[in-house]
């Protein structure tokens, strides 16, 4: 299953609202997670199966979709969130697959 | 919670590299675990999967055959023997917990460790 991930780069400025798009060659049901990787870091899971938050991530950030088309919100951009963001399925594995990831930089 | 990897470094075309990841904070046998990659300006990529008990392995289609995941649970290390290495395996290499504990394994990833880097150059 490929995962297409859009845009490419988003610019935006603290305080702003993010949405990025995951979009699934087939049907992936819910099995979407989304994780946030800074350069030199650990990447971190967010969200889990669509739209369940990992523990300790702040509500600000939430995921929608089914199906083929899913997306991150990040209700009001942080200085700490400006990072790469990668989606992933699970829903027909091995293999695991990521999308080729959203930079998120400030504008 | 951590996961330290180590082992990586400079290696020849053709030659082996194993890498260590460190598990505390955690009882490692009670998890399936991973190995993921990121080549330099390249996105996240799966490698291996080990169950929690070592009785399952899968691979990614271009390592198969000359990487191996393996686990020993009473040092709370998770493996892969890296063999006959490629250039196109330079990269990043992170180790990486699944959520699901006690037997089950779900492919989500909830912790990672921050990578130990190899380079297979001559």
């Amino acid at each position: 299953i490929v995962l297409t991930q859009s845009p490419a780069t988003l610019s935006l400025s603290p305080g702003d609202r993010a949405t990025l798009s995951c979009r699934a060659s087939q049907t992936v049901s819910i099995y979407l997670a989304w994780y946030q990787h800074k350069p030199g870091q650990a990447p971190r899971l967010l969200i889990y199966d669509t739209s369940n938050r990992a523990t300790g991530i702040p509500a600000r950030f939430s995921g929608s979709g089914s199906g083929t088309d899913f997306t991150l919100t990040i209700s009001s951009l942080e200085p700490e969130d400006f990072a790469v963001y990668y989606c992933q399925q699970r829903s027909n594995w091995p293999p695991i697959t990521f999308g080729q990831g959203t930079r998120l930089e400030i504008k | 919670i951590q996961l330290v990897e180590s082992g990586g470094g400079v290696v020849q075309p053709g030659r082996s590299l194993r890498l260590s990841c460190v598990a505390s904070g955690f009882t490692l046998s009670n998890y399936g675990m991973y190995w993921l990659r990121q080549a330099p300006g390249k996105g996240l990529e799966w490698v291996a999967v080990i169950w929690y008990d070592g009785s399952n392995e899968y691979y990614t289609d271009s390592v198969k055959g000359r990487f191996t995941i393996s686990r020993d649970n009473s040092k709370n290390t998770l493996y892969l023997q890296m063999n006959s290495l490629r250039t196109e395996d330079t990269a990043v290499y992170f180790c990486a917990r699944d959520l699901e504990t006690f037997g089950g394994i779900i492919a989500t990833l909830d912790f990672w460790g921050p990578g130990t880097l190899v380079t297979v150059s001559s």
